[in-house]
This record gives C-alpha cells, sequence and structure tokens, in this order.
C-alpha cells in the first residue's frame, strides 16, 4: 500500500541554519505531495505541495521538489528561524477523493 | 472566509461515556474527512463523507465509532463507550468540489479518564 517515509525527530537547529528533511514515498501513479506543519497545540497547515514530477512547492522560504526517480520530496529551508519550530509531516494523497497519508512527523526545535 | 471549525476544542469523559465531536466544513466544502492524532504519532484517517453520505469509512474502527454529514449542519463524529485508548486528538478536514487540498480544523482533544 501507500506509505510515507520521513525522517525521525527531534531535530535541533541553530537560528539561521539550513534545514533539511527528509522524506520518501511508495506509491502506485502519481500521487499528489504535501508538506503540513503543526505548531504547538494548533491544527495542521499546508506549507506547501507539489502534484506532478519536478513540481517544486514553495512557501515561507520553504522549499520541497516532487522526485519521481528518487521518490523523494525533501523539505529544506536555507536560514531557519524561532518562529519555524513545529512538527512537520509529510503526506500524500492518490488522488483528489483519497485519504491523505501522513509520516510520523519531524519535531524541529529552532534555539536563538 | 472562516476555516474550518471543530467544536468543543477540548473535551474530558469517563469510560463509558459518549463522545461527540462536531466539524463545520469552510463555506462551499462539501467534502469532510475525519482523522486522528494519537500521541506522538502522525495522523490516520478515519472517514470520509459528502453530504449524507459517507464514502470511505476505512479507517473506522469496527465499533462504537461512527459519522455522519448531514444535509444541514456540522459533521459528527460520534464515540459510544469510550476507553482509555481513545484518548487522542480528533481532526477534520475539508475541502472543495474540485480541489486536491484539505484543509484541517484545530482538532478536539478529547481525554478519556
Amino acid at each position: 500500500g501507500n506509505s510515507v517515509t520521513q525522517m525521525e525527530g527531534p531535530v535541533t537547529l541553530s537560528e539561521e541554519a539550513f534545514l533539511t528533511i527528509n522524506c520518501t514515498y511508495t506509491a502506485t501513479g502519481y500521487p499528489s505531495l504535501f508538506w503540513y506543519v503543526q505548531y504547538p497545540g494548533e491544527g495542521l497547515q499546508l506549507l506547501l505541495k507539489a502534484t506532478k514530477a519536478d513540481d517544486k512547492g514553495s512557501n515561507k522560504g520553504f522549499e520541497a521538489t516532487y522526485r519521481k526517480e528518487t521518490t523523494s520530496f525533501h523539505l529544506e529551508k536555507g536560514s531557519v528561524q524561532v518562529s519555524d519550530s513545529a512538527v512537520y509531516f509529510c503526506a500524500l494523497s492518490a488522488n483528489r477523493d483519497d485519504k491523505i497519508i501522513f509520516g510520523k512527523g519531524t519535531r524541529l526545535h529552532i534555539l536563538p | 472566509n472562516a476555516g474550518v471549525m471543530q467544536n468543543p476544542r477540548h473535551l474530558v469523559r469517563r469510560r463509558g461515556q459518549e463522545a461527540r465531536l462536531r466539524c463545520s466544513p469552510m463555506k462551499g466544502h462539501s467534502h469532510v474527512y475525519w482523522y486522528r492524532q494519537l500521541p506522538e504519532e502522525g495522523l490516520k484517517f478515519m472517514v470520509y463523507l459528502q453530504k449524507e453520505n459517507i464514502i470511505d469509512e476505512s479507517g473506522m474502527p469496527k465499533e462504537r465509532f461512527s459519522a455522519e454529514f448531514p444535509k444541514e449542519g456540522p459533521s459528527i463524529l460520534r464515540i459510544q463507550q469510550v476507553v482509555r485508548g481513545d484518548s487522542a486528538a480528533y481532526f477534520c478536514a475539508s475541502r472543495g468540489p474540485s480541489a486536491d487540498t484539505q484543509y484541517f480544523g484545530p482538532g478536539t482533544r478529547l481525554t478519556v479518564l
């Protein structure tokens, strides 16, 4: 079945450091790929998405590129801020009507 | 445009009681999804509904759990005879008829004593 695997946390970085959170997926066909962010005590917010191979999703300085050849969708940011501290979820959806399948989440701590 | 609304935000029940969780989708959205997040885990799909229809309930536990999305009013996730293992955050998401993005509500955090 479809699944998402992302790097385990917690990840602790200093402010202005470069961030990478790895995510790989298993799916038949051409799923849509997402990164969601969950701030403490809140629900999930869509951070970015990509719907086909080689698409790059970007938002708030975060980027991720849909790599079909490596079945990956790694999240990157060039310079993190304390306010980026949150849990990040990689996810996929096989088609528009389908449920979203989430990775287990990666907790990110940014130190001032 | 108001986002997805869920209430209550926090719910405490004793073992054996019933829990009712409500979800009002975004305006114009007729597709609703429920997910459960156990402590320190990702979200797991439970059920997908459209107005008056259950489309996919493959993630729902076989007993005690039910969901509905009536023609009028919010979607309801109902848990009968709650047990401690039901303690979790329950999230609702909605999407528009021709869209592929689900928008999530703030969740209901259920605690079973």
